[in-house]
């Protein structure tokens, strides 16, 4: 039982446009939220988290969306370069750092 | 950067062979974890530690044990490696920061059991 799902595995964008990746939760009990970028045979990276008292975080390029009836959240990657190529994991949990729930991760592909 | 080493960085061993993997970080922060990725899965907490000889189960912890002894270290030990262990290993710590806590990791260890 996935208790965070990315449903899209992966996603295309031509550079300079917008990249939407999508994360859906169950567990009406995770209140902080976290995007990772993950490099090949490198460790995850941290990008941009968001606390549940919140429905929008900024941070440059990145910015993540929560809706917290909906149990989705979104990262939205404007404008897309070439070095956004990379796997994308959402995470959550039920305190600020405390053990996180990962989803399955979405490949994304920039291209030139 | 957030202070994390981890050894060795790849690994081959053989079915029923115990393994050991350290992760080392410098910061003097008080948790740390271990996570295993696999495709399909995203990461998957094993063990985590909240301080030296505190640790606790996280969801896939079968097969597993861990041992934090000096604040730095954090040894993930496979008693008896299976197949189904092959896996890419990670650890992280949690920052302490006022704002936000968040989790840092290094930066992997390939496992194969043959």
């Amino acid at each position: 039982d996935q208790q965070v799902k990315q449903n899209s595995p992966s996603l295309s964008v031509q550079e300079g446009r917008i990249s939407i990746l999508n994360c859906d939760y169950t567990n009406s009990m995770f209140d902080y939220f976290l995007w990772y970028k993950k490099y090949p045979a490198e460790g995850p990276t941290f990008l941009i988290s968001i606390s549940s008292i919140k429905d929008k975080n900024e941070d440059g390029r990145f910015t993540v969306f929560l809706n917290k009836s909906a149990k989705h959240l979104s990262l939205h990657i404007v404008p897309s370069q070439p070095g956004d190529s990379a796997v994308y994991f959402c995470a959550a949990s039920k305190a600020a750092g405390n053990k996180l729930t990962f989803g399955g991760g979405t490949r994304v592909l920039v291209k030139p | 950067d957030a202070g994390i080493t981890q050894s060795p960085r790849h690994k081959v061993t053989e079915t029923g062979t115990p393994v050991t993997l350290r992760c080392h970080q410098t910061e003097n922060h008080r948790y740390m974890y271990w996570y295993r990725q696999d495709p399909g899965h995203g990461l998957r907490l094993i063990h985590y530690s909240y301080g030296v000889k505190d640790t606790d189960k996280g969801e896939v912890s079968d097969g597993y044990s861990v041992s934090r002894s000096k604040t730095e270290d954090f040894l993930l030990t496979l008693e008896s490696a299976t197949s189904s262990q092959t896996s890419v290993y990670f650890c992280a710590i949690r920052s302490e920061g006022k704002v936000q806590k968040t989790q840092y990791f290094g930066p992997g260890t390939r496992l194969l059991v043959l």
